[in-house]
C-alpha cells in the first residue's frame, strides 16, 4: 500500500518557468489537500478538494491552480514562479467522512527552489 | 497574526526524562486538536488528538493536556525515547471553519542519551 505519494521530491526553477507538482493517493479518500511548509511557519493550506470535480481554495491559494480530475491524482501547477514560492509542499489526503484529522495521511513533500 | 503558537523553536531532554512540549491558541472557536510528528524528509504523522469537551487524552507514552481558559494544550511523554527526536506540530480546527486545520510552527524536539 503506498498510501500517498508526490513526486518530484526536490526541484530548482527558474522565475516564470511553470511546473506541475505530482500527488497521488492509493487509499480511494475523497478529500484531499495541498500545504506548503515556510521556516518558521506552520503548515499552510494551498487548495484542496472533497471529491473528482470539485476544489476549493485555502488559506494561500494566490499563484496555485488545481485540479481533480480523478479521485486518486491531485496536481498542483504553478504557472509562473516566484522566488516566494520556495517552499516545501506537502499532499495530504483523508477519508471525507471523518470529522476529525488523525486520519489525514501525508506525502513525503517536494522541496521547490525558484531561483 | 499566528492563531496557534509554539513558542519554543526546540527543545532538549534526556533520554528517560519528561518531555513537556506546549502550544497555545487565540482563536475560542477551536474546538479540537492535534498534535503530529515529523522525521526529516517525511510528511507529519499523526500522534494524539484532544477534543474541547477533555481536558486530558492519553496514549501510552503521550498525553496531551488542554487548559481552554488559558487557551493551552501540552503535550507530556513519559519517558522520552531516542526515537521521539522530531518535530512536533500542534494543530487546531472548528467546526465552522469546514475542519481545515491551522498549524503552529513546531517544536523540534533533541533526546539526548
Amino acid at each position: 500500500n503506498a498510501g500517498v505519494t508526490q513526486t518530484p521530491k526536490f526541484q530548482v526553477l527558474k522565475t516564470g518557468q511553470s511546473m506541475t507538482l505530482q500527488c497521488a493517493q492509493d487509499m480511494n479518500h475523497e478529500y484531499m489537500s495541498w500545504y506548503r511548509q515556510d521556516p518558521g511557519m506552520g503548515l499552510r493550506l494551498i487548495h484542496y478538494s472533497v471529491g473528482a470535480g470539485i476544489t476549493d481554495q485555502g488559506e494561500v491559494p494566490n499563484g496555485y491552480n488545481v485540479s481533480r480530475s480523478t479521485t486518486e491524482d491531485f496536481p498542483l501547477r504553478l504557472l509562473s514562479a516566484a522566488p516566494s514560492q520556495t517552499s516545501v509542499y506537502f499532499c495530504a489526503s483523508r477519508s471525507q467522512g471523518a470529522r476529525y484529522q488523525e486520519t489525514q495521511y501525508f506525502g513525503p513533500g517536494t522541496r521547490l527552489l525558484v531561483l | 497574526d499566528q492563531q496557534v503558537k509554539q513558542n519554543s523553536p526546540s527543545l532538549s531532554v534526556q533520554e528517560g526524562r519528561i518531555s513537556i512540549l506546549n502550544c497555545d491558541y487565540t482563536n475560542s472557536m477551536f474546538d479540537y486538536f492535534l498534535w503530529y510528528k515529523k522525521y526529516p524528509a517525511e510528511g507529519p504523522t499523526f500522534l494524539i488528538s484532544i477534543s474541547s469537551i477533555k481536558d486530558k487524552n492519553e496514549d501510552g507514552r503521550f498525553t496531551v493536556f488542554l487548559n481552554k481558559s488559558a487557551k493551552h494544550l501540552s503535550l507530556h511523554i513519559v519517558p522520552s525515547q531516542p526515537g521521539d527526536s522530531a518535530v512536533y506540530f500542534c494543530a487546531a480546527s472548528a467546526m465552522d471553519s469546514n475542519y481545515q486545520l491551522i498549524w503552529g510552527a513546531g517544536t523540534k524536539l533533541i533526546i539526548k542519551p
